[in-house]
């Protein structure tokens, strides 16, 4: 299988516990993205890479969360100190930027569940 | 990136085409429109984008009016695993521009 994988595909943590979510690009996909669903809601954007360079934050990313692609191959996303509102699905996707081509491939997703 | 407006949701019985609307009355000339669907519990599928021009793929067609404001997903027969919320999602390409704008999108309810 050649897709974005993302692992684990569910995670069950307490309040107040860190946790760490892996992201494996399609293979030569120079841009990745973290997004967040929750329940009822369409995906929102979080971060995104351009191969090893995080450009761009969103307001929803608070200073607990932080995510890394160290070669510019896989990325991690680390929630610090995790909350009952963290409860969600992070999704991973990934795109090779090439001219104006730029179709954005997503994973299966990692569910969280903070009790 | 411009909004869209989608209805909440359809039916559609099996084996019959199901179209799906969505409304981008403020699109610009350099956006484009994405289509990407999510079965439950699963992440979002890449359908088919298009700038102006009809686009056709293995999955789907894509209508796109000729003034841009409005365009029609085609599931040619549907079956019953394209049940699923339906994403209409413009956005420029190239660039700086790269954050998909996901809306409530469209349920589909594909009926036997």
């Amino acid at each position: 299988d050649t897709g974005v994988s993302q692992d684990p595909r569910h995670k069950i943590t307490k309040r107040g516990q860190n946790v760490t979510f892996r992201c494996d690009p399609i293979s030569e996909h120079n841009r990745l993205y973290w997004y967040r669903q929750t329940l009822g809601q369409g995906p929102e954007f979080l971060t995104y890479f351009q191969n090893e360079a995080q450009l761009e934050k969103s307001r929803l990313l608070s200073d607990r969360f932080s995510a890394e692609r160290p070669k510019g191959s896989f990325s991690t996303l680390e929630i610090q100190r995790t909350e009952q509102g963290d409860s969600a699905m992070y999704l991973c996707a990934s795109s090779l930027a090439q001219g104006s081509a730029d179709t954005q491939y997503f994973g299966p997703g990692t569910r969280l569940t903070v009790l | 990136d411009a909004k869209t407006t989608q209805p909440t949701s359809m039916d559609c019985a099996e084996g019959r085409a199901a179209n799906l609307p969505c409304n981008h009355s403020t699109i610009s000339g350099n956006e484009y429109v994405y289509w990407y669907r999510q079965i439950h519990s699963q992440g979002p599928q890449y359908i088919i984008h298009g700038l102006k021009n009809n686009e056709t793929n293995e999955m789907a067609s894509l209508i796109i009016t000729e003034d841009r404001k409005s365009s029609t997903l085609i599931l040619p027969h549907a079956t019953l695993r394209d049940t699923a919320v339906y994403y209409c999602i413009v956005m420029a390409r190239g660039g700086s521009n790269y954050k998909l704008t996901f809306g409530k999108g469209t349920l589909l309810t594909v009926n036997p």
